[in-house]
Parts: C-alpha cells; structure tokens; sequence
C-alpha cells in the first residue's frame, strides 16, 4: 500500500529564506504525487503534481519540487520565501488505475518578518 | 468557476443526533472523494467512488457512517448517531478516473458534536 511521510510538523523560515518541505513516499509501482496546500478555513489546493514526465515540476506560487526515485522523496522547494506562504503544506501519493490518493499528515509553514 | 460545494458549511449538533453531509462534485468528474481532518489524525480517506460505484470504504467507522452517490451530481455522507469523537472538518473531493489526475476539494463541512 502506497504512503507518504512528511518529516517536520512545523518548519519556520524568514522572509526571503529557502523554503523546504520534505517528502518521502511509498509505493510498489511507479507512483504520482503532489504537493497541496491549504490556507486557513479552506480546502487544499493543488501547488503541483508529478506523472512520470520531468522529475523536476515547477509549480504555482514559485514552488518546485523533484522526484528522486533513488531516495524515494519528493521535496519541495521556494528559493525565496514570502509571507503569503504561510499554511500547511501536504504531500500525497496516489498509485495504479484505482486512483486512491494518500496524505501525509501535513507540515504548517510559518514565515518570520 | 467549476467547483466542489458542500454542505452545510457549518454544523453543531447533539451527540446522539443524525448528521448529513453533501458533496456536489464538479461536472464531469467521476471519481469523489470524502476526507475527514483532525489535528490529532491529520487528513484520512474515509471512502471513495468512481462512476457512483464505491471503491474503498475501509478508512470509514462502518457501525455509524454510510457514504453513498444517489446520482451523479450528488454525493452524502451520513452519521447515525453521531459522536463527539465524530467533531471534524470533512472535505469531498472530486476528479477525472484516471490515476494521478488532479482531485479538487470543497471548502469543507465544519462538524462539532456536543
């Protein structure tokens, strides 16, 4: 069965800082994954997604992350951090046909002034 | 703007008490997701369904839940009787069939159980 870790439950940058959430992942077959965000009182939305194309995937906001099947993570990456990047960051998987999607449990980004 | 709407937005209830959540999935997609979130547990898959038809059910508590897709453009998640363990923010969300599509969430449906 397919799963996700997110190491760091909290991870607090300043503003202007590189900003890395990590991500590791679990699957028996070649997997998809994504990167969801959520702001207060919302629902997730989507920052960006790998399918087996380019490893490296830029996405919305100035963000990217890189599949690295070697190590099995999918990080994700913002070379400089603003202050609107405050919300929780989750990482999910999804495998097969049947299209099941997985969350880890979530790191909450903070940005200092 | 096509989006997923749930409702209600807000709900607080008595324990004991039977609780319905709806999900209108975005037109054209098959596949509908239901996801509770709690700080404790973070985000689990209760259940999902493709073309009405459900296809995992096994993160959902079976003696109280039931999830169903009466049609397509509807889909309920039922508590009966509701817990206050039950207090969580559920989210339906809903996608294209094939694997690794993108799923699009609601805005969620506050539940408190007192």
């Amino acid at each position: 069965a397919q799963s996700v870790t997110q190491l760091g439950s909290h991870v607090s940058v300043s503003e202007g800082a590189l900003v890395l959430l990590r991500c590791n992942y679990s699957s028996s077959v070649p997997p998809y994954l994504f990167w969801y965000v959520q702001y207060p009182n919302q629902g997730l939305q989507l920052l960006l997604k790998y399918t087996s194309a380019a490893t490296l995937v830029k996405g919305i906001n100035g963000f990217e992350a890189e599949f690295k099947k070697s190590e099995t993570s999918f990080h994700l990456t913002k070379p400089s951090a603003h202050m609107s990047d405050a919300a929780e960051y989750f990482c999910a998987v999804s495998e097969g046909s049947a299209s099941k999607i997985i969350f880890g449990s979530g790191t909450r980004l903070s940005i200092r002034p | 703007d096509a989006r997923v709407t749930q409702t209600p937005r807000h709900k607080v209830t008595e324990m004991g008490q039977e609780v319905t959540m709806r999900c209108q999935p975005i037109l054209g997609h098959n596949t509908v997701f239901w996801y509770r979130q709690t700080m404790m547990q973070g985000l689990e898959l209760l259940a999902y369904f493709r073309n009405r038809a459900p296809l995992d059910d096994s993160g959902m508590p079976k003696d109280r839940f039931s999830a169903e897709m009466p049609d397509a453009t509807l889909a309920t998640l039922k508590i009966q009787p509701s817990e206050p363990r039950d207090s969580a923010v559920y989210f339906c969300a809903s996608g294209p069939s094939r694997s690794g599509n993108t799923i699009y969430f609601g805005e969620g449906s506050w539940l408190t159980v007192v």
